[in-house]
């Protein structure tokens, strides 16, 4: 069935670092592809998206290409913050399913 | 402001309690969801709703009961049933259709077995 492969964590960086999370996707047809961003002690919020092969999702300085190529949808920063410390998911919506799927989610912290 | 309110943001439970877990939303969206949420497993889905007084067991729903009586309301019953109920419990809802994957989350309630 379809579903989502996220990088393993933790993630550790220096503040200003370049950031990438790989995600992978299997899936049948051509699904939405989503990022949600989980910050500590908070429920998750969507990030950004991308609702078709080769559109770009962006949002507070991250970018996601949805590549039909490679089926990936990698998450990437150019210069990373303290405060962009969180848990990071990738998730697709199945074919003929509404119910998104998820991936187990990648920690990131920054360190100053 | 609209959003989901998740209650309680803590709680304990000794074995062989239920528990209910409280989940109210103002945006008027019609699809509501639980998830159970596991270091190192993502999100795992319990049950959802997409309309009120009907709802479909997720992946995991073996141990909990949901009701959805209102469209703000989508209550979460734990049962002494549910083996390892020790979990970080997430509320969402959202639209149907084209609009169903943004979902929007509550802060969560956190569940102790003592």
């Amino acid at each position: 069935g379809d579903s989502v492969t996220q990088m393993e964590g933790p993630v550790t960086l220096s503040e200003e670092a370049f950031l990438t999370i790989n995600c992978t996707y299997t899936a049948t047809g051509y699904p939405s592809l989503f990022w949600y961003v989980q910050y500590p002690g908070e429920g998750l919020q969507l990030l950004l998206k991308a609702t078709k092969a080769d559109d770009k999702g962006s949002n507070k300085g991250f970018e996601a290409t949805y590549r039909k190529e490679t089926t990936s949808f990698h998450l990437e920063k150019g210069s990373v913050q303290v405060s962009d410390s969180a848990v990071y998911f990738c998730a697709l919506p199945p074919e003929g399913n509404e119910k998104l799927t998820f991936g187990t989610g990648t920690r990131l912290t920054i360190i100053p | 402001d609209g959003g989901i309110t998740q209650s309680p943001k803590y709680l304990f439970r000794k074995e062989g309690q239920n528990v209910t877990l409280s989940c109210e939303q103002n945006l008027n969206h019609d699809a509501m969801y639980w998830y159970r949420q596991d270091p190192g497993q993502g999100l795992r889905l319990i049950y959802y709703s997409q309309i009120v007084n009907d709802f479909q067991k997720g992946d995991i729903a073996e141990g909990y009961s949901v009701s959805r009586e209102k469209k703000e309301s989508f209550p979460l019953t734990v049962t002494s049933a549910q083996k390892n109920p020790t979990a970080f419990y997430l509320c969402a809802s959202g639209g149907t259709g084209s609009g169903a994957n943004v979902l929007t989350f509550g802060a969560g309630s956190r569940l102790t077995v003592l």
